[in-house]
């Protein structure tokens, strides 16, 4: 298995610009994250999903776009990149929402110029 | 969502030495995750606890959750230089039940 794949791993914006990270896991799991790490913050939550059709938003959604039309995908958009938005982001997924693993993907490093 | 406070913020230790980093909560945790990062890499899960006063090993790591279940920590004995990275703890976001919180996490560093 893959587990979490995402692409592209590094990413260099210009600002004003908009892009998609992607992320997939083949492992059927119901839950699905994204995160940004910065130095000195850990990670913070972007937007988070309970399964297909269902997004909600974490500690930091502005900025930032989710879907999840699929158990499988679960991209992540920004309209229009900022400086700010500058960090390593890692999509997760685990088979349920509460009291299980969390598996992640090996990141996306962005830097917006 | 629900936040813990994950102290030291670094520590450098020599090889053979010992490593606690804490995770600290106001309100009481339904359970709490660890995970270790190593450098330019990404969070692998190590554990989780559930029960009060729960205590796990792992080789030379050892995991506890307090009686309260507001606190956690994990201890290296004899620490080696794989065990060099950011150590995170996490917990499920009170307000919605799925969100998982991170601590900031304990960068380790081992020197031989």
């Amino acid at each position: 298995n893959a587990g979490v794949t995402q692409t592209p791993k590094f990413q260099v914006l210009k600002t004003g610009q908009s892009m998609t990270l992607q992320c997939a896991q083949d492992m059927n799991h119901e839950y699905m994250s994204w995160y940004r790490q910065d130095p000195g913050m850990g990670l913070r939550l972007i937007h988070y999903s309970v399964g297909a059709g269902i997004t909600d938003q974490g500690e930091v959604p502005n900025g930032y776009n989710v879907s999840r039309s699929t158990t499988e995908d679960f991209p992540l958009r920004l309209l229009s990149a900022a400086p700010s938005q500058t960090s390593v982001y890692f999509c997760a997924s685990s088979y349920s929402a509460r009291n299980t693993e969390a598996f992640f993907g090996q990141g996306t490093r962005l830097t917006v110029v | 969502g629900q936040q813990v406070m994950q102290i030291p913020q670094y520590q450098h230790v020599q090889e053979g030495e010992d490593f606690t980093t804490y995770c600290n909560s106001s309100t009481t945790l339904s359970n709490i995750q660890w995970y270790k990062q190593r450098p330019g890499g990404h969070p692998v899960f190590l554990i989780q606890l559930v029960k009060s006063g729960e205590v796990k090993k792992q080789k030379r790591l050892t995991f506890q959750f307090g009686e309260a279940k507001k606190n956690s920590s994990l201890h290296i004995t004899a620490t080696q230089t794989t065990d060099v990275g950011t150590y995170f703890c996490a917990v499920v976001a009170g307000n919605s039940g799925y969100a998982l919180n991170f601590g900031k996490g304990t960068s380790l560093l081992v020197t031989p």
